[in-house]
Parts: C-alpha cells; structure tokens; sequence
C-alpha cells in the first residue's frame, strides 16, 4: 500500500521555525514529483508547495514564497517543508501529496496531515 | 493566478438521488483537473484525475466532465458513505488552485 507519513508539526511561536517532514515507506519518491498541500480550521485547500522529481525545480505560493522551502533527501526516502518567518495565518493541518513523473500531476496519495499551530 | 469557482457551496439531497456539483476555471484549463473527497478529519482523497478518469478502487457512481472552463462532478445515486466536502483542482499551471468547496449534506 502505497503510504505518506507527515511528522514535525506542533506549536510554534509566531516569527519561529519548524521543519515537516513525509517519509514514504513502501515507495520511491525519487523521480516523481511531491507537493505540500495546507488547510486552514474551518476552511478549504491550499496549494503550498511543490518540488519536481528531478528536485531541480521548486514552486510556492505567493503566501510563503520566501519564507518556506521545500526540498527532499533521497537517500532517507523523505520530502521537507522547511518553514520559517512563521504568522498567525500558517496555522493549518499540512499534508503531503504524491504527484506524477509528467510537468502536470494531481495529488494521491495524500498523507495523513502534521497539524501546524502557530500562537504566542 | 487561475481562480476555480464550485458551486453550489452546500448541497442537501437524499440518499438515491443524482447530484452534480460544477466547477468552473477563470482561464482555459483544457482538461487538467482533478476531483477529490474529503471527509471530517481525514486527508482528501482522489476521485477523479484528467476531468473524466475515474481514479481505480472509486466507485462507478462517480463520473467527471468536461475541458476547457467548465467541469461536472456527478453522483448518479447518492450513497450514505458520499456525504462529505468535494473539492477541485487545476494543475495546468502554477500556482494549482482548488475550488472553494462543495459540501454534501443529508437533506
């Protein structure tokens, strides 16, 4: 079964730091594109980031461009969603998401989502 | 940015009945879209990829159309286990947007 598994959310302050990570046992992440998706208490989906299977091309939203990188370690078979700069409005459960090989690619799997609060 | 508009926002229906749910792109999309389900607490799940591919293991009452602007989410008989939220997507170009949403309620 083909699985994502989100860890490294929790409490931040606002201004802090925080590094997610998605291990995906059971399946090579390499050459295949991967994406972090956020949504916010009470609201819809958002596209956060993705990163292209060769790793060499990276995408953000214009709400965290600067502030999030995302990379991926191929040899621990893991994706990253490095955050900084965090606000209030990045409070959110973050999930990662398998894309494709092709330049155009939906998500699934998704994982189970790392919740991300960020409060004084 | 391509803009993704759903509607309706909430749709109250009754087990057995056809439901459709659309969604419209503020620009030509041809057909990269994707539908997904979501229910309370759990990660979304894909139903629907290319418009109109029905994702393996998502049941045949699920069925998605068009290209371009204009897509339809169709339930042909609602089942207890469909109540949720369904959200669409675009992936022809960054940044990828979803739809705002389309909850399903028991009428």
């Amino acid at each position: 079964e083909v699985q994502l598994l989100e860890s490294g959310g929790d409490l931040a302050q606002p201004g802090g730091s925080l590094r997610l990570s998605c291990a995906a046992p059971g399946f090579s992440l390499s050459s295949l594109a991967m994406s972090w998706v956020r949504q916010a208490p009470g609201k819809g989906l958002e596209w956060v980031s993705s990163i292209s299977g060769s790793g060499r091309n990276t995408y953000y939203a214009d709400s965290v461009k600067g502030r999030f990188t995302i990379s991926r370690d191929s040899s621990k078979n893991t994706l990253f969603l490095q955050m900084s700069g965090l606000r209030a409005e990045d409070t959110a459960v973050y999930y990662c998401a398998r894309g494709g090989v092709a330049a155009h690619f939906w998500f699934d799997p998704w994982g189970q989502g790392t919740q991300v609060t960020v409060s004084s | 940015d391509i803009q993704m508009t759903q509607s309706p926002s909430t749709l109250s229906a009754s087990v057995g009945d056809r439901v459709t749910i659309t969604c419209r792109a503020s620009q030509n999309i041809n057909t990269w879209l994707a539908w997904y389900q979501q229910k309370p607490g759990k990660a979304p799940n894909l139903l629907i990829y290319m418009a109109s591919n029905l994702e393996s293991g998502v049941p045949s009452r699920f069925g998605g159309s068009g290209s371009g602007t204009d897509f339809t989410l169709t339930i042909s008989s609602l089942q207890p286990d469909d109540f949720a939220v369904y959200y669409c997507q675009q992936y022809n170009s960054y940044p990828y947007t979803f739809g705002q949403g389309t909850k399903v309620e028991i009428e």
